[in-house]
């Protein structure tokens, strides 16, 4: 297992445009997590998944953000009408329920100009 | 909501010194407690971990404790090496696998 996988690991994207990113999780893991970094910060949760269900979503997540998980296994992070605001590093995570502590992915470093 | 902070946010040590790293909590349901280690580019790593039913753990040269009655917890780092360079964060949560509340990291220097 090559553990948790971010596609891309960059994207710059002009402000107004729509990206999405994808995230390939440990694959035994059943919870899948969001989270966003921005510099000098510590990572802030966004949303969360227990297999295709999604279990929370953070006030950060504004209604420009749309999170998926369809089968259970990968999942995906669509920004729509991107703002400079949004950019940041967008961190996956993976666990398996019942089990401590979680395993990141590199992220996706997201630049809005 | 759980509010994490920590302290000091830039640390410079010698080879060989100890650091310490400490953290405060607000939420007296968190019960598990994490530090992540992330250097340039990468995503945080997670170097050590504690439940509220253990006061104190070690991992080599690394070991963390707890004072749930307090509400703080602290990394320590003996005999550093360059490669403790990194940022450290501490975190809090309910349990091990829901979200985490993060504090805003420590850089840590270890001078050679």
């Amino acid at each position: 297992d090559t553990g948790v996988s971010q596609n891309p690991r960059h994207k710059i994207t002009k402000r107004g445009q729509n990206v999405t990113f994808r995230c390939d999780p440990i694959s035994e893991h059943n919870r899948l997590y969001w989270y966003r970094q921005t510099l000098g910060q510590g990572p802030e949760f966004l949303t969360y998944f227990q297999n295709e269900a999604q279990l929370e979503k953070s006030r950060l997540l504004s209604d420009r953000f749309s999170a998926e998980r369809p089968k259970g296994s990968f999942s995906t992070l669509e920004i729509q009408r991107t703002e400079q605001g949004d950019s940041a590093m967008y961190l996956c995570a993976s666990s398996l329920e019942g089990n401590y502590g979680y395993t990141f992915g590199s992220g996706t470093r997201l630049t809005v100009v | 909501g759980e509010n994490v902070e920590q302290h000091p946010s830039t640390l410079s040590v010698q080879e060989g010194d100890s650091a310490v790293i400490k953290c405060t909590y607000s939420d007296s349901a968190s019960n598990y407690f994490p530090w992540y280690k992330q250097e340039l580019g990468k995503g945080p790593q997670l170097i050590i971990d504690i439940r509220s039913n253990v006061g104190e753990k070690k991992d080599q040269r690394i070991a963390v404790t707890l004072n749930k009655t307090a509400k703080h917890f602290s990394l320590h780092i003996t005999e550093t090496q360059p490669e403790d360079s990194a940022v450290y964060f501490c975190a809090a949560s309910m349990t091990g696998n829901t979200p985490l509340v993060f504090g805003k990291g420590t850089r840590l220097s270890v001078i050679a």
